[in-house]
C-alpha cells in the first residue's frame, strides 16, 4: 500500500541549516506537503510542491522533489529554536478516486542554542 | 482567516462509552476529513465524506465509527463503545474540493480512554 516515511530525529545548532528527508511510494501523488506540529498542538501547513516541480523556495524553506527516486526533503535555513517541533511529509494518494493524505512517521526536531 | 474548529480539546471516557467529536469545517467547504494520530505514531486517515456520504474509509473505521453531518456547519464522528486503543488525538479537516491542494486541519482532539 501507499507509504510515507520519514527519520524520527534531527538535531541541529541554532543558525545552522535543517534538513529533513521523506520518502514516498505513490508515484501518482500529485502533490506533496510539509506540516509542522508544536507540542500539544495541531497540524499547521509550512508548504506544498506540486509533482511537476523540483523545487520551490518560501522564505527560510526550501523543498526540493526527486520524483524519480520519490524523495521529498525540506531545509531550513538559519534554524531558530522556534522551529523545534515534529514535521510530518504527507503525500496526496489519489487513489480510489478520493484523495486523503498519507503521512509519515514525523521528524522531531531540536534546536540546540 | 477562516479556519476548522474542534470541540471539545480534550475529552475522557470511560472504556465502552459512546463519545462524539464535534468539528466545525471552513464554511465554504464541502469535503471533510477525519484523521488520528495515537501518541508517537503516524497521522492516520479515517474516513473522507462528501454530499452526505462517506467517500471512503480506512480499515481503522470499522463498525464502532460513524460520521454525521447533521446541519450545515457541524461534522461529528461518533465512536459507539469506546475501547483503550482509540486513545488518539484525532483531527478534523476540510477542503473546498477534491482537487484543492490544501486541506485545512483543525486542532484536534486528545480522547484519553481509561
Amino acid at each position: 500500500g501507499e507509504d510515507v516515511e520519514q527519520s524520527l530525529f534531527l538535531s541541529v545548532r541554532e543558525g545552522d541549516s535543517s534538513v529533513i528527508n521523506c520518502t514516498y511510494t505513490d508515484s501518482s501523488s500529485t502533490y506533496l506537503y510539509w506540516y509542522k506540529q508544536e507540542p500539544g498542538a495541531g497540524l499547521q501547513l509550512l508548504t506544498y510542491i506540486f509533482s511537476n516541480m523540483d523545487m520551490k523556495q518560501d522564505q527560510r524553506l526550501t523543498v526540493l522533489l526527486n520524483k524519480k527516486d520519490k524523495h521529498l526533503s525540506l531545509r531550513i535555513a538559519d534554524t531558530q529554536t522556534g522551529d523545534s517541533a515534529i514535521y510530518f511529509c504527507a503525500a496526496k494518494s489519489t487513489t480510489s478516486g478520493t484523495y486523503k493524505y498519507i503521512f509519515g512517521t514525523g521528524t522531531r526536531l531540536k534546536v540546540l542554542a | 482567516e477562516p479556519e476548522v474548529t474542534q470541540t471539545p480539546s480534550h475529552q475522557v471516557t470511560q472504556m465502552g462509552q459512546e463519545v462524539i467529536l464535534r468539528c466545525v469545517p471552513i464554511s465554504n467547504h464541502l469535503y471533510f476529513y477525519w484523521y488520528r494520530q495515537i501518541l508517537g505514531q503516524k497521522v492516520e486517515f479515517l474516513v473522507s465524506f462528501y454530499n452526505n456520504e462517506i467517500s471512503e474509509k480506512s480499515e481503522i473505521f470499522d463498525d464502532q465509527f460513524s460520521v454525521e453531518r447533521p446541519d450545515g456547519s457541524n461534522f461529528t464522528l461518533k465512536i459507539r463503545s469506546t475501547k483503550l486503543e482509540d486513545s488518539a488525538m484525532y483531527f478534523c479537516a476540510s477542503s473546498d474540493g477534491a482537487y484543492s491542494y490544501e486541506q485545512y486541519f483543525g486542532p484536534g482532539t486528545r480522547l484519553t480512554v481509561t
